[in-house]
Order: structure tokens, then C-alpha cells, then sequence
């Protein structure tokens, strides 16, 4: 049961334009959502999250938006960097539900940035 | 400051052995939790540990196990491997186990990396 997907495996851009990396999920109980980037031989490196209350949240040029009634989420990055090569996970937390910290991921994105 | 420690980064053991994954927070966060990452996966949830207790268990054998020490380390045991059980093993650390990701979300060791011949 794949609570959290990420149904696009791999994405390419040119540097300077836009990314947006997608991501669904079916549990209604999440309440806080995370985007991590993972670099090959690193553990993986938290970027930006948002709580199930806001549609939206801002750090620079990274962008989530929650969109709730379609159980979606989406990271956008502006402008895209040859640096943001990386693969990008989703996650998902029940934290106030569940009383613990897990984390249920998605299986990744592997985002290229071409110079 | 120190990030999240672990050790070994990497090793080999055969069918059957016994392994033990080290791992060292953040100084200061009490609360460790344990994933393993198979390639082409998402890092998948096996333990959550808060001040010593035993916070959360993901779907994993009882031929998984974990402590925390004191000093907020922690380990993670794995009897009876399994070639299945060749991954990426990650720790992470937090101040708290619950809300505080919604923040600060968690920080991640650079794993230790398991191959099982």
C-alpha cells in the first residue's frame, strides 16, 4: 500500500527554468508534508515542508503547494539550478495522529538540471 | 557542531550473520529513528526512538531490533540476514519526535551502507 507516490521517476530541465516535481498521497491523516533532496553517498537533506493548514509555503526558490481535496502536492523550484540535480522524495507525517515522527516517503525523483 | 553520525558506512556480511548499525544524533536531539532505503526506493520507516522508549515500529521482522543508550545513541540489530536485507540503513535525528519535523524536519546521517552475500 503506497501511501505517498511520486509517479514521475525522472525529470529534465534547463538551467534557469522552472522545475515541479509532483507528488500524491491517499492518507487523509496526514497533517505535515516534507520535501528532502538526496545527493548519491549523502543521507538525504531537508528542504522546505508545510502543515495540512496552508495551501502554500515559500524558502527562496523552493515553493510547496498543498492541494488538499486532490490529495497533491507539488515543489517548485525557480529558477532551476545546475546544483538542484538530486533525487527529490516526498514525505508524509501523521505526527499529531500518531504521536511518533514517521516519516512515510515516496519512492523519489531524480531531477536533472541541464546547463 | 557534529551532524548525525553513523558507523560503519559500509559492510559485507554473509547469509545468517548478525549485524549492528551505530549511530550518533545530533548533540542535544532525543529522539533517533531508524530507515532503510532499498535502491530505487523511498527511505522506509523501521524505528522511532524518544528519550530511550521505543516510539514507533514500522513493517519490518522481529529479526529487527533497536536500543537507545542514555547519551541518546542508538542501535540497530538485524539477526538472521537475508540477501533482502542489502540496503541503504539511515538514522535521523530530532529535538522531539512529533511536530518538530514540521519545522525543522529531520536530520539525516549519511547511512551505512549493507550489502548481505
Amino acid at each position: 500500500d503506497q501511501q505517498v507516490k511520486q509517479n514521475s521517476p525522472s525529470l529534465s530541465v534547463q538551467e534557469g527554468r522552472i522545475s515541479i516535481l509532483n507528488c500524491d498521497y491517499t492518507n487523509s491523516m496526514f497533517d505535515y508534508f516534507l520535501w528532502y533532496k538526496k545527493y548519491p553517498a549523502e543521507g538525504p537533506t531537508f528542504l522546505i515542508s508545510i502543515s495540512s493548514i496552508k495551501d502554500k509555503n515559500e524558502d527562496g526558490r523552493f515553493t510547496v503547494f498543498l492541494n488538499k481535496s486532490a490529495k497533491h502536492l507539488s515543489l517548485h523550484i525557480v529558477p532551476s539550478q545546475p546544483g538542484d540535480s538530486a533525487v527529490y522524495f516526498c514525505a508524509a507525517s501523521a505526527g499529531t495522529a500518531s504521536n511518533t515522527g514517521k516519516l512515510i516517503f515516496g519512492q523519489g525523483t531524480t531531477l536533472q538540471v541541464k546547463p | 557542531d557534529a551532524g548525525v553520525t553513523q558507523s560503519p558506512t559500509h559492510l559485507i556480511k554473509t547469509r545468517g550473520q548478525h549485524v549492528t548499525l551505530r549511530c550518533s544524533p545530533i548533540s542535544g536531539h532525543k529522539s533517533v529513528s531508524w530507515y532503510q532505503q532499498v535502491l530505487g526506493q523511498g527511505p522506509q520507516f523501521i524505528f522511532q526512538y524518544y528519550e530511550k522508549e521505543e516510539r514507533g515500529r514500522g513493517n519490518f521482522p522481529d529479526r529487527f531490533s533497536a536500543r537507545q543508550f542514555p547519551n541518546y545513541s542508538s542501535e540497530l540489530n538485524v539477526n538472521a540476514l537475508l540477501l533482502g536485507d542489502s540496503a541503504l540503513y539511515l538514522c535521523a535525528s530530532s529535538l522531539r519526535g512529533d511536530t518538530n519535523l514540521a519545522n525543522y524536519g529531520y536530520t539525516f546521517g549519511s547511512g551505512t551502507r549493507l550489502t548481505v552475500v
